[in-house]
């Protein structure tokens, strides 16, 4: 069991605008930032938005983050089928002085 | 740029030691602003956070607690990597296993190595 909760599955068709929900604790959403990644099939993590609501030079603008309280929001508009890929999230825990990270969710573009 | 390039074993037989190592190119294990992690990844568990090594004039680490008794994690300067250890494996060890570089958050990971434990 992930410590994060997020979505097992989300999908959308090319042009939508699809969010995916992480929902934490006071101990890490509620106390810290939250960061998200996307990782294609077979390959690692790749940085998508950080603090928060920071886009990595190259991540696209269609790519936005937010928080509120112990949750917090990924939402992906103008769908492309390269989008397709896992999301996860991440904050830092401060109860378990480490890392903790969403189960992911896997986007599919129909 | 900074790339992480892991080594190591793939197969690992139950009750032995996992180990693996991650070299750095582009920054330095002892960077006064960096962070250096070890994370896994199974179907079952998911994204793992398993420790990490710092330096601040001096070296820290911090494990978590699910595998605090088994992990070491070691910088090596003279090789710029760091290395990760884990004993007493079991089957479910099997993860891919990915080091990973924080900077107030985890902006870069390794390829990733799948470790499979079985006799």
């Amino acid at each position: 069991q992930s410590v994060l909760t997020q979505p097992p599955s989300a999908s959308g068709t090319p042009g939508q605008r699809v969010t995916i929900s992480c929902s934490g604790s006071s101990s890490n959403i509620g106390r810290d930032t939250v960061n998200w990644y996307q990782q294609l099939p077979g390959t690692a993590p790749k940085l998508l938005i950080y603090s928060n609501n920071q886009r990595p030079s190259g991540v696209p603008d269609r790519f936005s983050g937010s928080k509120s309280g112990t949750s917090a929001s990924l939402a992906i508009s103008g769908l492309q089928s390269e989008d397709e890929a896992d999301y996860h999230c991440a904050a830092w825990d401060d109860s378990l002085n480490g890392w903790v990270f969403g189960g992911g969710t896997k986007l599919t573009v129909l | 740029q900074v790339q992480l390039q892991q080594s190591g074993p793939g197969l690992v037989k139950p009750s032995q030691t996992l180990s693996l190592t991650c070299a750095i190119s582009g920054d330095s294990v002892s960077s006064n602003s960096a962070a250096w992690n070890w994370i896994r990844q199974s179907p079952s568990r998911g994204l793992e956070w398993l420790g990490r090594t710092y330096y601040r004039s001096k070296w820290y680490n911090y494990y978590a607690v699910s595998v605090k008794s088994r992990i070491t994690i070691n910088p090596d300067t003279s090789k710029n990597q760091f290395s990760l250890q884990l004993n007493s494996v079991t089957p479910e060890d099997t993860a891919v296993y990915y080091c990973a570089r924080g900077r107030g958050y985890v902006d870069l990971w390794g390829q990733g190595t799948l470790v499979t434990v079985s006799s």
